[in-house]
């Protein structure tokens, strides 16, 4: 176990439909990065937050946004869900020299 | 810009024979190389990285990987396969300093026969 958590686990919207998904990082670490997986594909990043500010941000419609929060835990929003937006959606945070990830949330958009 | 292509799928081996999963890299810089490993329904966990140190690198589980520059290539290797190593594995690329983006190969899914 890595320490970090995701909430929820499973998640079922309809399109159209905005959600919110949540991350705790593992104590002391300071960055927390998203990667959506879609189904038999490899992570791709959505974006990465440091110190409460955005650090980096992937090949994503603005529709996907996040937070970051003093405490460094995350939030993920996504609005207008399409159907390509069903995936496992992965958290991790890092210190320096890993990224530790989450066991992510599985969205499914019908 | 930075890629990783990795060169199967999906490999099959029979347990106890070695285990090789090949990645190739492109970047236009020393990069840092990482092979992670997914079980289902489970987060990803860091086998190994490679960080400009030794081109040998040895990670948990008896998993090692060597970093090639003249062949841009970074394989996994395991001498001795065991069922419980039956995952799929992700050969990543960091796109900046190793707390940045992550670029994620395809992934190979090992299966290991009894």
């Amino acid at each position: 176990e890595t320490g970090v958590t995701q909430s929820p686990t499973h998640l079922i919207k309809t399109r159209g439909q905005q959600v919110t998904l949540r991350c705790s990082s593992q104590s002391g670490h300071n960055t927390v990065s998203w990667y959506q997986q879609a189904l038999g594909q490899g992570p791709q990043f959505i974006f990465q937050y440091y110190r409460e500010e955005e650090n980096g941000r992937g090949n994503f419609p603005p529709r996907f946004s996040g937070l970051q929060f003093p405490n460094y835990s995350s939030e993920l929003n996504v609005n207008a869900l399409e159907l390509d937006d069903s995936a496992l959606y992965l958290c991790a945070s890092s210190d320096y020299n890993e990224q530790f990830f989450g066991p992510g949330t599985r969205l499914t958009v019908l | 810009a930075q890629s990783v292509t990795q060169l199967d799928s999906h490999v099959s081996v029979s347990e106890g024979t070695p285990v090789l999963l090949r990645c190739n890299y492109s970047s236009s810089y020393s990069p840092s190389l990482f092979w992670y490993v997914q079980h289902p329904n489970k987060g990803l966990q860091l086998l190994l990285k490679y960080t400009s140190a030794a081109t040998l690198v040895k990670g948990i589980n008896g998993f090692e990987a060597e970093f090639k520059k003249s062949e841009t290539s970074f394989h996994l290797t395991k001498p001795s396969a065991h069922m419980s190593d039956a995952a799929e594995y992700f050969c990543v690329v960091s796109g900046g300093n190793q707390g940045g983006k992550l670029i994620f190969g395809q992934g190979t899914e090992l299966s290991v026969k009894p």
